[in-house]
């Protein structure tokens, strides 16, 4: 079964850094491009970043710019986000998306998401 | 920056149609998908390119992009697609790449 697992959520202080990981299973991970979709609570969702299956192209929402950073190995089948100086409205539950190829498209297969509650 | 624009709500009786717009400048030049979100769940991808369905999705699903709209088309609308739907298209630039409308609720009357 082809599935998508989020995890390192927690409660953070502003200022604070977190990382986040998605493990996969059931398809092969280096051929997908991955990505990070968050939704803060009662709100809508928000795309907050991209990579390739093969790291050439990583995409960041203005947002997060400078402040996150996406990461993958494909050898240890597992993708990261690594979150510094958090905010307030960073706050939010975070997914893990899978495209359908190579390159971000769209979002195939979602995980439950993880929440990230900064304080 | 790119922005994707839906009305915040929409209503229909079962077995009626619903229609759901996503506007956005030029749309119809780019691939729209949309996905369905129920309380308490993650998204679902419901239409992709425009008017694809994934499998495990009823044919009761359907999307059209032309001009400057996208549109989400649910036939004979049951209970339990009462839901969030999201517009979503992938458009490069500065500031972003992937782009989500701001999502309607569909309540079933």
């Amino acid at each position: 079964e082809v599935q998508l697992a989020e995890s390192g959520g927690g409660l953070v202080k502003s200022g604070e850094s977190l990382r986040l990981s998605c493990a996969v299973s059931g398809f092969d991970f280096s051929k997908y491009s991955l990505n990070w979709v968050r939704q803060a609570p009662g709100q809508g969702l928000e795309w907050v970043s991209s990579i390739s299956s093969s790291s050439d192209f990583i995409y960041y929402a203005d947002s997060v710019k400078g402040r996150f950073t996406i990461s993958r190995d494909n050898a240890r089948q597992t993708l990261d986000l690594q979150m510094t100086k958090l905010r307030v409205d960073d706050t939010g539950l975070y997914f893990c998306a899978r495209d359908p190829a190579g390159v971000p498209q769209y979002f195939q297969l979602w995980g439950r998401g993880t929440l990230v509650t900064v304080s | 920056s790119y922005v994707l624009t839906q009305p915040p709500s929409a209503s229909v009786a079962p077995g009626q149609t619903a229609r759901i717009p996503c506007g956005g400048d030029n749309i119809g030049s780019k691939s729209v998908h949309w996905y369905q979100q129920k309380p308490g769940q993650a998204p679902v991808l419901v239409v992709y390119d425009d008017n694809d369905r994934p499998s495990g999705i009823p044919e009761r699903f359907s999307g059209s992009n032309s001009g400057n709209t996208a549109t989400l088309t649910i036939s004979r609308v049951e209970a339990g697609d009462e839901a969030d739907y999201y517009c979503q298209v992938w458009h490069v630039s500065s500031d972003h790449a992937g782009v989500f409308g701001g999502g309607t609720k569909l309540t079933v009357l």
